[in-house]
């Protein structure tokens, strides 16, 4: 197992274009989240998914936007970049929640800078 | 509120020093899930352990611990004889079971260093 892959591992933007974070898992998890890590300010959830088809949104979301077309994949799209989104990004997936909660894998995070 | 506090924001010891990480946390869920990651220099972010609420026993593996306690609602964690290779930032993270709220709280963390 490849566990949750995570691409580019590094992105310069400038501000106001767009791109995609890649996020895929081979294990079959039903969830799966993106997270921004920022010096001082911890972890927060941008988006998560309970299932293909399925989305919400978690603690700051603007300015990003998911979906989910398969278990697999989780893509992230970061609309028009602004320096403010310079951070560290991180995919996460685990098994499903309900009846009890299990541990979430990340993947090797994608550090991005917007200029 | 629901809140997880990890007060000690950087911890210095020496190798082989014991060293313990504090978490606080805060629920009005009875039932919930408390979890300890680590984040190596390399960046990754490693599961250590998950508790739930109803098991307060003690868990030791190799050279950590982890001290669960409802009745000061903390969760913390010791290394034993720590080495070079803990040094990481650890994070502790609250799990509320109620309804379908599948979002992890997280602490800021706390940095830790091993010095030879």
């Amino acid at each position: 197992n490849a566990g949750v892959t995570q691409t580019p591992k590094f992105q310069v933007l400038k501000t106001g274009q767009s791109m995609t974070l890649q996020c895929a898992q081979d294990m079959n998890h039903e969830y799966m989240s993106w997270y921004r890590q920022d010096p001082g300010m911890g972890l927060r959830l941008i988006h998560y998914s309970v299932g293909a088809g399925i989305t919400d949104q978690g603690e700051v979301p603007n300015g990003y936007n998911v979906s989910r077309s398969t278990t697999e994949d989780f893509p992230l799209r970061l609309l028009s970049a602004a320096p403010s989104q310079t951070s560290v990004y991180f995919c996460a997936s685990s098994y499903p929640w309900g009846g009890g909660t299990y541990e979430q894998y990340f993947g090797p995070g994608t550090r991005l800078t917007v200029t | 509120a629901q809140k997880v506090t990890q007060a000690q924001t950087e911890i210095s010891v020496v190798e082989k020093e014991d060293v313990t990480l504090d978490c606080v946390y805060e629920t009005r869920d009875t039932t919930y899930y408390l979890f300890w990651y680590k984040q190596p220099p390399s960046g990754e972010l490693v599961f250590l352990i998950r508790r739930n609420s109803f098991d307060e026993q003690n868990e030791i593996s190799g050279r950590y611990s982890w001290n669960f306690q409802k009745s000061t609602s903390s969760f913390n964690f010791t290394i034993t004889a720590s080495q070079v290779v803990d040094s990481a930032v650890y994070f502790c993270a609250l799990s509320p079971n109620a309804g379908n709220n599948r979002k992890l709280i997280w602490g800021l963390g706390t940095s830790l260093a091993v010095n030879p």
